[in-house]
């Protein structure tokens, strides 16, 4: 059963870049077919994608957010991370972690999801 | 405002059927396959049917999910206190090239 959890600071200052960082257990970071997710909910809101990192390093990310977001991936660590610049009130949310995989020739979905982690945007 | 597009709200007592619908167009629904999930409040979200109708292990029969044209529905039969929670549709849109979710609808069971 793979497991996923999210840390990194749970207070950012304006103007300044989020960082967390999932760590995948129970599976590897490096399996085929799979693609490392972050998802995030502003409080009391609806789910937004940001994007999404294969092991080999290709990038998709949500055409809002794409020019302050990085998504990286660490397989030695079984890790991978998400950046965003330039932050505001507005990207106040709890931000998850999740796996999106599928199966057979079905079309992909969010399997395995972290229990989220609360970052406000304050000063 | 989101791509797909859900009822806020739905309502119905234990034992009786509800749906919930989930509205696209032809970049996501009415060409990728429809997911949902169920999130109840201070958890995260669960994957609750993949691909417009398949049950992953462990999710009851009384879900249903099924697909047309640029909807899609999500069906609870016999329904339970315990579904009581948020359910949200999920595709790949195609115009965007990234996946969009709908807004989420809030179920209350009466």
């Amino acid at each position: 059963q793979v497991q996923l959890q999210e840390s990194g600071p749970g207070l950012v200052k304006p103007s300044q870049t989020l960082s967390l960082t999932c760590t995948v257990s129970g599976g590897s970071i490096s399996r085929g077919d799979y693609y490392w997710s972050w998802i995030r909910q502003p409080p009391g809101k609806g789910l937004e994608w940001i994007g999404y990192i294969y092991y080999s390093g290709s990038t998709y990310y949500n055409p809002s957010l794409k020019s302050r977001v990085t998504i990286s991936v660490d397989t030695s660590k079984n890790q991978f991370s998400l950046k965003l610049s330039s932050v505001t009130a507005a990207d106040t949310a709890v931000y998850y972690c999740a796996s999106r995989g599928r199966t057979g020739s079905s079309g992909y979905y969010f399997d395995y999801w972290g229990q989220g982690t609360l970052v406000t945007v304050s000063s | 405002q989101s791509v797909l597009t859900q009822p806020p709200s739905a309502s119905g007592t234990p034992g009786q059927r509800v749906t919930i619908s989930c509205s696209g167009s032809s970049s996501n629904i009415g060409s990728k396959t429809v997911n949902w999930y169920q999130q109840h409040p201070g958890t995260a979200p669960k994957l609750l049917i993949y691909s417009n109708s398949q049950r992953p292990s462990g999710v009851p029969d009384r879900f249903s999910g099924s697909k047309s044209g640029t909807s899609a529905s999500l069906a609870i039969s016999g329904l339970q206190s315990e579904d009581e929670a948020d359910y949200y549709c999920e595709a790949w849109d195609d115009s965007l090239n990234g996946v969009v979710f709908g807004g989420g609808t809030k179920l209350t069971v009466l």
